[in-house]
């Protein structure tokens, strides 16, 4: 089946830290990738995605490079601030007979000053 | 440009009472989306509409969850009864069409007593 497997959080980081979060997929077919971000009291919001192999999607300084040969979508961030506490979603998105988007668990940062 | 809007914010509910959640899109989106987040997981499809029609309900408990979605606007998504397992957030999203980029409300914080 179609799944999305993100790191467990919470991920604590100090300011100005390099941010890695790990993300895996498995899928039937060629997804499109995402990285959603939820801010504490407000919905998701789409940070960045990638629609084909070795495409990168950058926004706010994350980046993610969709990486066929080893189903992954990492992100990072070279220096993280107190504003990116926030969980981070992986998802994937396909059609199989009309669209899916399938999420992983979060990961939920946490920034220090 | 107003975001996808959703009521109420809060819900405390005894368990087999009634209780209905209200999801305003963003104008001119065509696909709605209602999510379930369980505390800790990623959002998981209820049910997807496009325009007035829902096309992909199968993970819809249908025994005590009704959806719909009349004029191809606004969407209303019922459990009657509750139990206690439904204690979620629920979370309505719009986008112009399957595939295209999902815009997330805030959700509804729903507990059940």
């Amino acid at each position: 089946g179609n799944s999305v497997t993100q790191m467990e959080g919470p991920v604590t980081l100090s300011e100005e830290a390099f941010l890695t979060i790990n993300c895996t997929y498995t899928a039937t077919g060629y997804p499109s990738l995402f990285w959603y971000v939820q801010y504490p009291g407000e919905g998701l919001q789409l940070l960045l995605k990638a629609t084909k192999a070795d495409d990168k999607g950058s926004n706010k300084g994350f980046e993610a490079t969709y990486r066929k040969e080893t189903t992954s979508f990492h992100l990072e961030k070279g220096s993280v601030q107190v504003s990116d506490s926030a969980v981070y979603f992986c998802a994937l998105s396909l059609n199989t007979g009309g669209f899916k988007t399938i999420f992983g668990a979060g990961t939920r940062l946490f920034v220090k000053a | 440009e107003a975001g996808v809007v959703q009521s109420p914010r809060y819900k405390i509910i005894e368990k087999k009472q009634p209780v209905a959640f209200w999801c305003n899109p963003i104008s001119g989106h065509n696909t709605l989306y209602w999510y379930l987040q369980n505390l800790g997981q990623g959002p998981e499809l209820l049910i997807r509409y496009e325009n007035e029609e829902a096309v992909d309900d199968s993970q819809l408990p249908k025994d005590r969850f009704s959806a719909e979605r009349l004029k191809g606007v606004d969407s209303t998504l019922k459990i009657q009864p509750a139990e206690l397992g439904d204690s979620a957030v629920y979370l309505c999203a719009s986008s112009q069409g399957q595939g295209e980029t999902q815009y997330f409300g805030p959700g509804t914080r729903l507990l059940v007593l």
